[in-house]
């Protein structure tokens, strides 16, 4: 199995410009975990969804963070407008009901100037 | 908030056993404890997880003393690629991860 994608890999974009994250999870798993890397917060949760339903969000900084599953080897992560202090790196992960394990992706290292 | 408590930084020389600890006092009957790692720019990467009997795989041991308030991640023989930040998490079910700051631990040759 390929794991877990995320692409890109690295985003440089302007302030106020929309960001868009994609994921795709291991096939068959059932979970989706989107997380987010800063030195000051270390990593943390953004959303998770279940069979492609959010089942938590209150990860969610802002309202400038939305994510979707449209289908169950797609997920996106949308950031609009940017700002320079959602400079960070983004993982996705996927796991599925039963097994304890989650896949982390490599990761996507946004900076935002 | 992460349930655990785990030392900032620890030294391991190269070839010799690798000892990581971890509290977690609070842990409720049905929450395991996991360890995942994080090689310096990648994604944290599963090692092991435990309920309260000693498990072994391929990469670590898990130690969980009898009242699983505390457990031990045994690397048996670090090598330098085991350089990494090793994160304690407790959790139930298929919840997600709370990661707190982890133990950074170097391999020195």
């Amino acid at each position: 199995d390929a794991g877990v994608i995320q692409s890109p890999r690295h985003e440089v974009t302007e302030m106020g410009q929309e960001v868009t994250l994609r994921c795709k999870p291991i096939s068959g798993h059932d979970y989706l975990f989107w997380y987010r890397q800063t030195m000051m917060r270390g990593l943390e949760l953004l959303i998770y969804f279940n069979n492609n339903v959010p089942i938590d969000d209150s990860g969610m900084p802002e309202d400038r963070f939305s994510a979707k599953m449209p289908n169950a080897s797609f997920s996106t992560l949308k950031i609009q407008p940017s700002e320079p202090r959602d400079s960070a790196v983004y993982f996705c992960a996927s796991s599925l009901l039963g097994v304890r394990e989650q896949y982390f992706g490599p990761g996507t290292r946004l900076t935002v100037t | 908030d992460a349930k655990t408590t785990q030392p900032p930084s620890m030294d391991c020389a190269e070839g010799r056993a690798a000892n990581l600890p971890c509290n977690h006092s609070t842990i409720s009957g049905n929450e395991y404890v996991y360890w995942y790692r994080q090689i310096h720019s990648q994604g944290p990467q599963y090692i092991i997880h435990g309920l309260k009997n000693n498990e072994t795989n391929e990469m670590a041991s898990l130690i969980i003393t009898e009242d699983r308030k505390s457990s031990t991640l045994i690397l048996p023989h670090a090598t330098l690629r085991d350089t990494a930040v090793y994160y304690c998490i407790v959790r139930s079910g298929n919840t997600p991860l709370v990661f707190g700051k982890g133990t950074r631990l170097s391999v020195i040759a």
